[in-house]
């Protein structure tokens, strides 16, 4: 199985940050790379796609990048609403195994 | 729209089965993989499988081998996720997703279904 590591595990930033939050996977995914938001009480929310592309409806200023088994998660302006855990996911093979997730606070 | 309705939060005592439903709406039903994934109190996501409504085929993760099946009803379009033998570390909030329109990124969620196992 793919082991996805991320990190760092809480993250504490204030609104207008740059902010990035990293991924690794145990062997090469290509770009088989999605992120997730997910708020307390929600069901997660897609954001990027293989690794790059951002879902419809995602605001600009979140964007990754990454290929092979290294991922970054950049959101470039922190909004109040942005504040929430973040999960990377592998979807190479099964079983498609998540990261642990980052949960970033406020400042 | 599409929506994912998950049916509702269940208690069960270990030992137990549960059988959580996931209704689609307005798309397609047979043409998008539906997943399971899970998520403990306060922990990250686990998947669990994946199942094609168009055929029936499930391809379920090594941990939940034995005790878990996953199905579908063309004629409702919802799919469900039984899972058995319920011990306490199976309480969970249980979630359906959609393998969407990019293969592989899920792009639709069900609301989420708490199943509490407990004596």
């Amino acid at each position: 199985d793919i082991q996805m590591t991320q990190s760092p595990s809480s993250l504490s930033a204030s609104v207008g940050d740059r902010v990035t939050i990293t991924c690794r996977a145990s062997q090469s995914i290509s770009s088989y790379l999605n992120w997730y938001q997910q708020k307390p009480g929600k069901a997660p929310k897609l954001l990027i796609y293989a690794a790059s592309s951002l879902q419809s409806g995602v605001p600009s200023r979140f964007s990754g990048s990454g290929s092979g088994t290294d991922f970054t998660l950049t959101i470039s302006s922190l909004q109040p609403e942005d504040f929430a855990t973040y999960y990377c996911q592998q979807s190479y093979s099964t079983p498609h195994s998540f990261g642990q997730g980052t949960k970033l606070e406020i400042k | 729209q599409v929506q994912l309705v998950q049916s509702g939060a269940e208690v069960k005592k270990p030992g137990a089965s549960v059988k959580v439903s996931c209704k689609a709406s307005g798309y397609t039903f047979t043409s998008y993989y539906m997943h399971w994934v899970r998520q403990a109190p306060g922990q990250g996501l686990e998947w669990m499988g994946i199942l094609n409504p168009s055929g029936g085929s499930t391809t379920y993760a090594q941990k939940f081998q034995g005790r878990v099946t996953m199905t579908r009803d063309t004629s409702t379009s919802t799919v469900y996720m039984e899972l058995r033998s319920l011990r306490s570390e199976d309480t969970a909030v249980y979630y359906c997703a959609r393998d969407g329109v990019v293969p592989a990124a899920y792009d639709y969620w069900g609301q989420g279904t708490l199943v509490t196992v407990s004596s």
